[in-house]
């Protein structure tokens, strides 16, 4: 069975600094999909930005862009210019091309911003 | 364009009642899940549909029942509600392909006294 881990529960980063939340995974599938999500005080799940295992470039949307290292399993996501706004919980998620549409969650990292 | 809605958004309890948490989804998509999440754990999978009338186990699947009669709707059933049934809980849907993205509803905080 797949697993994922973040191995920090709590993170901070001042305003416009840069901060890097940590992703690891196993599994002995080939083909796979990676995500990170957010989910503000709402409780909404947001989708930040996702990775296709086969594409050996790293993903970027904005402010948010990924470490994706295959053989290492380790999927880290990189915040830039934070925001108080980017204070949230994050998850990671793995998605198997084996396992259907199932998601596999990490255990959540809890950013704070400070200003 | 609604997207996944879920209801309700908070309930209170008793142990031993039943009650029924309701999805629906609008973009007709053929996977729905219901995860619960626990601080400390994540959201972990309680069961699951790829289609209309199929239904199977997800990694938590104790204590609740699904059913799936149409596509739009993924019903969650608490047959005997426990304490440890105290959670929130989200209802998510996609399609089966790719690295299509699961839409979540807002979620449903459930407590059990």
């Amino acid at each position: 069975a797949q697993t994922v881990t973040q191995s920090q529960p709590e993170m901070s980063v001042q305003e416009a600094e840069t901060v890097t939340l940590s992703c690891t995974y196993d599994t002995s599938e080939s083909d796979y999909y990676l995500f990170w999500y957010k989910q503000p005080p709402s409780r909404q799940m947001i989708l930040v930005i996702r990775q296709e295992a086969y594409k050996q470039q790293n993903a970027t949307e904005n402010r948010f862009s990924v470490n994706f290292q295959k053989a290492a399993k380790s999927f880290s996501l990189k915040i830039s210019d934070s925001q108080l706004g980017d204070a949230a919980m994050y998850f990671c998620a793995y998605r198997g091309e084996t396992s259907g549409s199932r998601l596999t969650f990490g255990e959540g990292t809890q950013l704070t911003v400070n200003p | 364009n609604a997207g996944v809605t879920q209801t309700p958004k908070f309930q209170v309890l008793k142990t031993g009642q039943s009650m029924t948490l309701q999805c629906a989804q609008d973009m007709n998509h053929e996977y729905m899940s219901w995860y619960r999440q626990d601080p400390g754990m994540g959201l972990r999978l309680i069961h699951y549909s790829v289609g209309a009338g199929i239904t199977d186990q997800g990694e938590v699947p104790n204590g609740y029942n699904v059913s799936r009669s149409t596509t739009e709707d993924f019903p969650l059933r608490l047959l005997s509600a426990a304490p440890s049934q105290t959670s929130v809980y989200f209802c998510a849907s996609s399609t089966l392909t790719g690295n299509t993205e699961a839409f979540f509803g807002q979620g449903t905080r459930l407590t059990v006294v």
